[in-house]
């Protein structure tokens, strides 16, 4: 079964809010990625936060991980109707080089 | 070229049939991914590749999928007497390294079987 999932499956947001988005996983990982994807596109790479690391910023993009709850979350700022697509993260297992992908959450930013 | 490269886009079939699905990885990436995207689901891992190393199969879902990578380049993903529950995009992905590297992905094949 997949080991991510996000929360909320589905986020609608109006142009220049703030969009956050959440991930939960079951096991010890090595890092977390998340990747956006348009639709009938592939995945385009975020951001990645190591295991050791708590926060990590990149332009509008912030990511918090907590390996304790076992959880992450993505903020983006001031949303861009851009920003519309299916946000994916993606765990790295400990001990293998396997990724591990969550359902994803589907935002919709309304200019 | 600039990207992940995956052949054909798009590919319908006939149940029963075998398709191939090609992906040509960034150059010089030395680890590769095979994944399947159901509608509107997350991402199956299905294979990965490592240089020289003996893949992980540990995803393929049946004996009907196999893969390969010659030359430690180009990979083929293979399914034989497709399943009409074989419909997905199959999405490919390459990284430099092994470990803690983002992935780069192809826009994949969507694949539908009659």
């Amino acid at each position: 079964s997949q080991q991510g999932e996000e929360d909320p499956q589905a986020l609608s947001i109006q142009e220049g809010e703030n969009a956050t988005m959440n991930c939960s996983y079951k096991t010890s990982i090595n890092n977390l990625q998340w990747y956006r994807q348009n639709s009938g596109r592939g995945l385009v790479h975020l951001i990645l936060i190591r295991s050791n690391e708590r926060e990590k910023h990149s332009g509008r993009l912030r990511v918090t991980l907590d390996t304790s709850k076992k959880s992450s979350s993505l903020l983006i700022t001031a949303s861009r109707a851009a920003d519309t697509a299916s946000y994916f993260c993606a765990t790295e297992t400990s001990g293998t080089y396997k990724y591990i992908f969550g359902t994803g959450t589907r935002l919709k930013v309304l200019a | 070229g600039a990207g992940v490269s995956q052949s054909p886009s798009n590919k319908v079939t006939e149940k029963g049939k075998d398709v191939e699905l090609r992906c040509d990885p960034i150059s010089g990436h030395t680890a590769l991914y095979w994944y399947r995207q159901s509608l509107g689901q997350g991402l199956e891992f299905l294979i990965y590749f490592q240089g020289n190393s003996a893949p992980d199969k540990s995803g393929l879902p049946s004996d009907r999928f196999s893969a390969e990578r010659t030359g430690g380049s180009v990979s083929t993903l293979t399914i034989q007497r497709t399943q009409q529950e074989d419909s997905a995009v199959y999405l490919c992905a390459s990284s430099s390294q092994r470990g803690n590297q983002p992935q780069h992905f192809g826009d994949g094949t969507r694949l539908s079987i009659l």
